[in-house]
């Protein structure tokens, strides 16, 4: 069965902080890795990394993926009260085009 | 804008009741998807379909079926619903071929009385 971990399930930063999340996985037939936000109710797309070591940046935030370790990490430098939401991990697999998703992230950040 | 829109963000029902949950999306996308959100166990697929009228299983199906009669709809049915049907539901839809990027509905939060 496959399985995406992420840790930690919730944290709380000050404004200004930088933070490093987690999401590690074990499947079969691995083909990408995905990040998602959800602030209210639908998950916006983030970042999607499907070779190990290249890393995607979007403003101030950027994510890797470690093949060999199977992880990945999505870092947010210099938070903002607006990058409070869930942050979901999700393993594409196989050619059925299947995404398992981790539990999320809740990450709030406070002034 | 992708838009895909679920036609209610909040709804009651209860045990037993008959219950549809409609999802449409705007950009002919071939690869609609319904999931349910519940805390401690994040998404998880019920049903998927890669065509009109074609569906298949996700990981959890029972207690759920879907239809798809024209492209852009895609619809939930809960036969019968019970109280542990009470969760977050969120509808997506993708390309084929571009299936990675999922695009999401608002969701709609069904409590089951």
């Amino acid at each position: 069965e496959d399985k995406v971990v992420q840790s930690p399930l919730s944290l709380v930063v000050h404004e200004g902080d930088t933070v490093t999340l987690n999401c590690s996985y074990e499947v079969t037939n691995f083909r990408s890795l995905l990040w998602y936000k959800q602030e209210k109710k639908a998950p916006t797309f983030l970042f999607m990394l499907t070779s190990s070591g290249i890393e995607k940046k979007s403003g101030r935030l950027s994510s890797i993926l470690d093949k060999k370790e199977l992880f990945s990490i999505l870092n947010i430098t210099a938070t903002q009260t607006g990058d409070s939401a869930i942050y979901l991990c999700a393993v594409l697999t196989g050619t059925a085009s299947k995404l398992t998703f981790g539990t999320g992230t809740r990450l709030q950040v406070t002034l | 804008d992708v838009k895909v829109t679920q036609s209610s963000r909040y709804l009651v029902k209860r045990t037993g009741e008959k219950v549809f949950l409609e999802c449409v999306q705007d950009m002919d996308h071939e690869n609609m998807f319904w999931y349910r959100q519940d805390p401690g166990l994040g998404l998880r697929l019920i049903y998927f379909s890669y065509d009109v009228k074609m569906k298949e299983k996700g990981d959890i199906p029972e207690g759920y079926s879907v239809s798809r009669e024209k492209k852009e709809r895609f619809s939930l049915i809960l036969e019968s619903a019970s109280t542990n049907q009470t969760s977050m539901y969120l509808c997506a839809s993708s390309f084929w071929g571009d299936n990675e990027k999922l695009f999401f509905g608002s969701g709609t939060q069904l409590s089951v009385l």
